[in-house]
């Protein structure tokens, strides 16, 4: 089946640097990727849904300008979390759909630790 | 109030017992449920995709849907410690590719 790859699978940085998440589709265009962040033992929240050659649309409370979201390429989007604080650590997970069946596939997640 | 509920558990049960899943919403509007299994620090698979209401089987699990109720459940039938995990269920309303509305996972022991 269609795989969702994202990388890192984990990360640890400092308060106030900068971390990218790459979420790629492996063997499929995805011209709509979705971003969800999870704490512990909470439910999959929407981020943001990012489209391949245009802006990501944000979901309410979500800071487009901490959150950079690009989608430049139609396997490849990227969540950059700006200045990071330890209230951004968490589990940030991406889907998308693909194309011809119109499935929905997970990534792996990325689980982002800061100190 | 949340869209969609759901227990969190954690729920324990013995190897071979049948397992019960819930989940509620209050939006009308959802059409599509799904159910995904996650195991811990990693992304959730799909398990089962229903349409309005009714029953799906696959294997030893089964999925219903009662839109009258906003209630849907997941059985698992001859549960094995395998399937120690974290349920979800998802919902959308509309057949385009949108994002799901997750409800918050129940975790699942089953003892060998």
């Amino acid at each position: 089946g269609a795989v969702v790859s994202q990388h890192p699978s984990w990360v640890i940085c400092k308060s106030g640097t900068s971390v990218k998440i790459e979420c790629r589709s492996l063997d499929f265009q995805a011209t709509t990727m979705f971003w969800y962040r999870q704490f512990p033992k909470q439910s999959l929240m929407l981020m943001a849904t990012s489209n391949e050659g245009s802006k990501a649309t944000y979901e309410q409370g979500v800071e487009k300008d901490k959150f950079l979201i690009n989608h430049a390429s139609l396997t490849l989007s990227t969540l950059t979390v700006t200045s990071a604080h330890p209230e951004d650590s968490s589990f940030y997970i991406c889907s998308a759909y693909e194309q011809v069946t119109g499935e929905l596939f997970f990534g792996e997640g990325s689980r982002l630790t800061v100190l | 109030q949340k869209e969609v509920e759901q227990d969190p558990g954690p729920l324990s049960v013995p190897e071979g017992a049948i397992v019960s899943l819930n989940c509620t919403y209050s939006n009308s509007a959802f059409q599509y449920f799904m159910w995904y299994r996650q195991y811990s620090r990693k992304g959730p698979e799909l398990l089962m995709y229903t349409y309005s209401s009714g029953n799906k089987e696959d294997g030893r699990f089964t999925a219903q849907v009662d839109k009258s109720s906003k209630y849907i459940s997941l059985f698992i039938r001859d549960s094995q410690p395998s399937d120690s995990a974290t349920y979800l269920c998802a919902m959308r309303k509309d057949t385009g590719r949108r994002a799901l509305t997750f409800g918050s996972g129940t975790r699942l022991q089953v003892q060998p």
